[in-house]
């Protein structure tokens, strides 16, 4: 079964700073990354996704990611963030295949903006 | 065209009542999946239904919980005789024939038991 590690749990940083949320998945065969975002009490947008080809992702709001297929990692980054990007951040992973419906999510990094 | 849409948003069931959690799919799909989302945990698969079937039910819990998709109306995610452990935001998903890889998410329900 594949999983999903998001290895920090809270990231607190100032406005205009740069972030990254990490985010590692283990899986054996093709797969398909997310990003969504989950403001308070909402429900999930997608941020970007990684189907094929380059494997860096831009999305909205400023957002991208990189798909690095050795260390199995889709690290998301922002270069400079907003109070407004306070939120919880979900990495997802669809396997390719016959269950290619199915989404395996992270537990969630909390980004925190403070002024 | 509107989104995905579910109701109630928050519901409140005493332990061994009956909760009903609607999800209206968008507009021309006709693919929906119900996650749940315990406290500080990432969302999990429970169901995937297509129009009156149910495809893949492998993360629903063996009893108490059900989930149909009539053809006509919404899909309903049914929890019997619930239990404290069912607090939870339930969150439906819908995707087009054409690509079962977007999803497009629901608000959620957010249910409660006291």
């Amino acid at each position: 079964a594949q999983s999903v590690t998001q290895l920090d749990s809270q990231v607190p940083v100032f406005e205009e700073a740069p972030v990254e949320l990490r985010c590692n998945y283990s899986s054996s065969v093709s797969v398909y990354l997310f990003w969504y975002v989950q403001y308070p009490n909402q429900g999930l947008q997608l941020l970007l996704k990684y189907l094929s080809g380059s494997t860096l992702v831009k999305g909205i709001n400023g957002f991208e990611a990189e798909f690095n297929k050795s260390q199995t990692s889709f690290h998301l980054r922002k270069p400079s963030v907003h109070i407004s990007d306070t939120a919880e951040y979900f990495c997802a992973v669809l396997q390719g295949g016959g269950s290619n419906y199915k989404l395996t999510f992270g537990k969630g990094t909390l980004l925190t903006v403070n002024p | 065209n509107a989104g995905v849409m579910q109701n109630p948003r928050h519901l409140v069931r005493r332990r061994g009542q009956e909760a009903r959690l609607r999800c209206s799919p968008m507009k021309g799909h006709s693919h929906v999946y119900w996650y749940r989302q315990l406290p500080e945990e990432g969302l999990k698969f429970m169901v995937y239904l297509q129009k009156e079937n149910i495809i893949d039910e492998s993360g629903m819990p063996k009893e108490r919980f059900s989930a149909e998709f009539p053809k006509e109306g919404p899909s309903i995610l049914r929890i019997q005789q619930v239990v404290r452990g069912d607090s939870a935001a339930y969150f439906c998903a819908s995707s087009p024939d054409r690509n079962l890889r977007e999803q497009y998410f629901g608000p959620g329900t957010r249910l409660t038991v006291t």
